[in-house]
């Protein structure tokens, strides 16, 4: 299984509620994303990261925010979550250049439920 | 807009069956990748190819690249149960290459 670790796995909450989703590595890697998935499992780039206190917005609007003050720690907040924002959210990870810098380490999701 | 858009979304075969699935995409790319997710599950990867390849192997997996169709297939040979999943293309653009965009992904169901 992948070093990339997602926390929490499964989180229902009222509207209007402040949550984060936490996503650590442990394989150094620099880059860092945040994708969201849709139930008919479209995934959608949200955030993402090249290193410590860089951060980008991705393809698709989102109401969430990220922090990156720690390589291995990838945080995702939403200051007032909302139905809209139910959803899957996975983070993902890539090694620096050479043999498998092109591919993503997944961790398991956050599946989030916003009542 | 997505890049990739895997064809068929869904296909159902019995063991023993071979099953392709068919990717799509729009701009110039740098690779190719195909990654499969087990229902509830982050994704994992499966294979790379690069623009300038045509074909690669890795055990029952076959993959195929033909940049001037902007396409790629995924076989997947002898079918188990066990590759019953989700399987998603994403590709890397020229350019754009930090990011990787996904398609809509084919879900397959390997009957016993």
């Amino acid at each position: 299984e992948a070093d990339i670790y997602q926390t929490p796995r499964y989180l229902v909450i009222g509207t209007g509620k402040k949550i984060t989703l936490e996503c650590s590595q442990t394989m150094g890697h620099d880059k860092m994303y945040w994708y969201q998935q849709d139930p008919g499992m479209e995934l959608h780039l949200i955030h993402y990261s090249y290193g410590v206190n860089s951060t980008e917005k991705g393809d698709l609007s989102s109401e969430s925010t990220v922090s990156r003050i720690r390589t291995e720690h990838f945080p995702l907040t939403l200051e007032s979550a909302r139905p809209s924002h139910t959803s899957q959210y996975l983070c993902a990870s890539r090694g620096a250049p050479g043999a498998g810098a092109n591919v993503l380490t997944f961790g398991a999701g956050s599946r989030l439920t916003v009542l | 807009s997505q890049q990739g858009e895997e064809d068929p979304q869904a296909l159902s075969i019995q063991e023993g069956e071979n099953a392709t699935m068919n990717c799509s995409y729009k701009t110039s790319i740098n690779n190719l990748q195909w990654y499969r997710q087990n229902s509830g599950r982050g994704l994992v990867h499966l294979i790379l190819i690069r623009s300038n390849e045509r074909e690669k192997h890795s055990g029952r997996l076959r993959v195929t690249l033909d940049t001037s169709k902007k396409s790629s297939s995924l076989l997947i040979t002898a079918s188990r149960a066990a590759d019953t999943a989700s399987y998603f293309c994403a590709t890397a653009s020229v350019g754009g290459s930090e990011k990787l965009v996904f398609g809509k992904g084919t879900k397959l169901t390997v009957n016993p």
